[in-house]
């Protein structure tokens, strides 16, 4: 699976956008971007993913850049309870079976978001 | 209600002792994970299972063993042979699809102290 890079830590403001950066710029054709979340001390929460349009469900949006080297996890109104660690991964996708599924984490970006 | 399930939450054992986790799951998933999350740090795949009766090992397998006899289970068989076994540890399970991509879920952890 293709390596991924985030910023350490962000900060955002109640009832502001987050907008959280991922590069991966090894990704393949066949991979998928994946975000999670870990609230702390929790199990990670699956937000979105994508291959390369733009998605959006009731949680966030996800925008990929053209070349897919990149992406940004939009949260459109951050709340105190979006204050989490949050992951961005790129894996191999389901289609053909047998080469699904390990996801693989790196360390994260913190997210705090304050009143 | 579906869902994954980790038992114990909190588990305490002396150095040297084998202590296996429980993992549970009634979303009729294929796919199941175990990962090792230790402070300040991302998660760790140590095994995974894509079927009943078949597993591999993950990225740090050393000092773990498990087994996969029914769909629903995936045990987590912490050894003595695991240098450092203080750590929080989840399970994931995942739909297996060669049509759709589908996300893991994962379970609330449990945390093990050795000591």
């Amino acid at each position: 699976d293709a390596k991924t890079t985030q910023p350490t830590s962000m900060d955002c403001a109640e009832g502001r956008a987050a907008n959280l950066p991922c590069n991966h710029s090894t990704i393949s054709g066949n991979e998928y971007v994946y975000w999670y979340r870990q609230i702390h001390s929790q199990g990670p929460q699956y937000i979105i993913h994508g291959l390369k349009n733009n998605e959006t469900n009731e949680m966030a949006s996800l925008i990929i850049t053209e070349d897919r080297k990149s992406s940004t996890l939009i949260l459109p109104h951050a709340t105190l309870r979006d204050t989490a660690v949050y992951y961005c991964i790129v894996r191999v996708a389901n289609a053909g079976g047998t080469s699904y599924g390990k996801l693989t984490f790196g360390q994260g970006t913190i997210l705090t978001v304050h009143p | 209600d579906g869902g994954i399930t980790q038992s114990p939450k909190y588990l305490f054992r002396k150095e040297g002792q084998n202590v296996t986790l429980s993992c549970e799951q009634n979303l009729n998933h294929d796919a199941m994970y175990w990962y090792r999350q230790d402070p300040g740090q991302g998660l760790r795949l140590i095994y995974y299972s894509q079927i009943v009766n078949d597993f591999q090992k993950g990225d740090i397998a050393e000092g773990y063993s498990v087994s996969r006899e029914k769909k629903e289970s995936f045990p987590l068989t912490v050894t003595s042979a695991q240098k450092n076994p203080t750590a929080f540890y989840l399970c994931a399970s995942q739909y297996r699809s060669s049509r759709v991509n589908t996300e893991a879920f994962f379970g609330q952890g449990t945390r093990l102290t050795v000591v």
